[in-house]
């Protein structure tokens, strides 16, 4: 079938420190991969994207590759701020298939 | 501003009566979606809408109904709640339901079923 794991949080970080958050998938086809964050009380939004193998998906200074050959998405920024706690998804769509299929979240926490 | 909008943000009640999360979206998107977010377990998708009459089920539909009259809106019903859907819920909306387009979510609906 098709799946998402992450590593399991909280993730707790120092601000300017560098960030990794791990993501593998199960698919059958040739997903689109995603990573989602969700601030506190607020819905998720679309971090980055890629759509197909090697593409790296980049915003807001955290990049992703798209590896098809270790089936990953690891989420990485070079140096974390305050501002960047919160929950983050990783999640896959294939064609045909009519959803996002979504990790179980990891929760970031950086301090000052 | 393109925005999902859901109602209520936060609703209390009882086993048994009937509720209803309005979801309305302003982009004219023909791909709408619920989601339901629980602990350890991600979202996890409840129904969703290619179109307008449109709907079929997702991973998680029992104890739940949806209809789609209109393009904008896509409304989650409890007919009958429960503790075990005591949740945060989530609805979405895309322009199409094909890989490369990002999903709009809302801000979220929290229910607590007692």
């Amino acid at each position: 079938g098709n799946s998402v794991t992450q590593m399991e949080g909280p993730v707790t970080l120092s601000e300017e420190a560098f960030l990794t958050i791990n993501c593998t998938y199960t698919a059958t086809g040739y997903p689109s991969l995603f990573w989602y964050v969700q601030y506190p009380g607020e819905g998720l939004q679309l971090l980055l994207k890629a759509t197909k193998a090697d593409d790296k998906g980049s915003n807001k200074g955290f990049e992703a590759t798209y590896r098809k050959e270790t089936t990953s998405f690891h989420l990485e920024k070079g140096s974390v701020q305050v501002s960047d706690s919160a929950v983050y998804f990783c999640a896959l769509n294939i064609p045909g298939f009519q959803k996002l299929v979504f990790g179980t979240g990891t929760r970031l926490l950086v301090s000052p | 501003e393109a925005q999902v909008t859901q109602n209520p943000r936060y609703l209390i009640t009882v086993t048994g009566k009937k509720l209803t999360v309005t979801c309305s979206q302003n982009m004219n998107h023909e791909y709408m979606s619920w989601y339901r977010q629980d602990p350890g377990l991600g979202l996890r998708q409840i129904y969703y809408s290619m179109n307008v009459e449109v709907t079929d089920k997702g991973d998680v539909p029992e104890g739940y109904k949806v209809s789609r009259k209109e393009k904008r809106n896509f409304p989650l019903i409890l007919e009958s709640p429960s503790p075990n859907q005591t949740s945060l819920y989530f609805c979405a909306s895309s322009p199409q339901s094909y890989s490369n387009q990002p999903q709009h979510f809302g801000d979220g609906t929290r229910l607590s079923i007692l």
